[in-house]
């Protein structure tokens, strides 16, 4: 256990669907992350909160809504997906102290999304 | 864009080293880390570096020169268990971080 958790960890969905990944930290982070992961490809960045407010988003397409009520929960909302949104969905959390220092990111284990 | 290359695989026998090598191009360098991935787990956390030189952790180590874009991460002794992936991830000089596509090791017996 990371101390970040995801679920649920595996989930399929037709194109119409509309469905929600969820992540909760008890870490006391201040700062939450959506990437994505698909095969033989970089993590991408999706998006970004700290203290609960969106600092970044990473032209990602409107079918994907994130959404973070407090600093230790994280959602990520699925709307009319298409299958090459199919890929392992990761959170992960950090300290951010606006310092230059090393701001670990800590993960969870992901979600794995299939998408029909 | 941010431009970070690895190798894809690599293989090698229980209680051998092997080395990873991480070059990049970014805009801007603000630390290199390595996270280690178990097929099915979350990336974890296994080394940092921000100034040129090594820093060794037990059975594993890892190199920045920042001159060259150049790092690499050495594992010694190796065990069955450290088959995985290994992430080169790069803070460039906003302070995003950018990973690599990852290197997946196989440790054979």
């Amino acid at each position: 256990e990371t101390g970040v958790t995801q679920t649920p960890r595996h989930l399929v969905m037709g194109m119409t669907n509309k469905k929600s990944l969820k992540c909760e930290q008890h870490l006391g982070h201040n700062a939450m992350y959506w990437y994505k992961q698909s095969a033989k490809k970089p993590l991408e960045l999706m998006f970004v909160y700290n203290f609960k407010e969106q600092t970044e988003n990473n032209s990602v397409p409107s079918r994907f809504s994130p959404e973070c009520p407090n600093s230790s929960h994280l959602f990520l909302h699925l709307h009319t997906l298409q299958p090459e949104d199919s890929a392992l969905y990761l959170c992960a959390s950090s300290k951010e102290d606006g310092s230059s220092g090393a701001n670990v990111l800590t993960f969870g284990a992901g979600s794995r999304l299939t998408v029909l | 864009g941010q431009n970070i290359d690895q190798p894809t695989e690599m293989t090698a026998t229980e209680g051998a080293i092997v080395q990873i090598n991480c070059t990049y191009q970014t805009s801007g360098f603000n630390g290199l880390f390595w996270y280690q991935q178990h097929a099915g787990e979350a990336p974890t956390f296994l080394s940092y570096n921000v100034l040129d030189g090594l820093e060794e952790k037990g059975r594993f180590s890892s190199f920045l020169s920042r001159s060259k874009g150049y790092s690499y991460l050495l594992l010694k002794e190796l065990q069955m268990k450290d088959s995985a992936s290994y992430l080169c991830a790069v803070r460039d000089g906003d302070y995003k971080l950018s990973f690599g596509a990852g290197t997946t090791v196989t440790v054979r017996a």
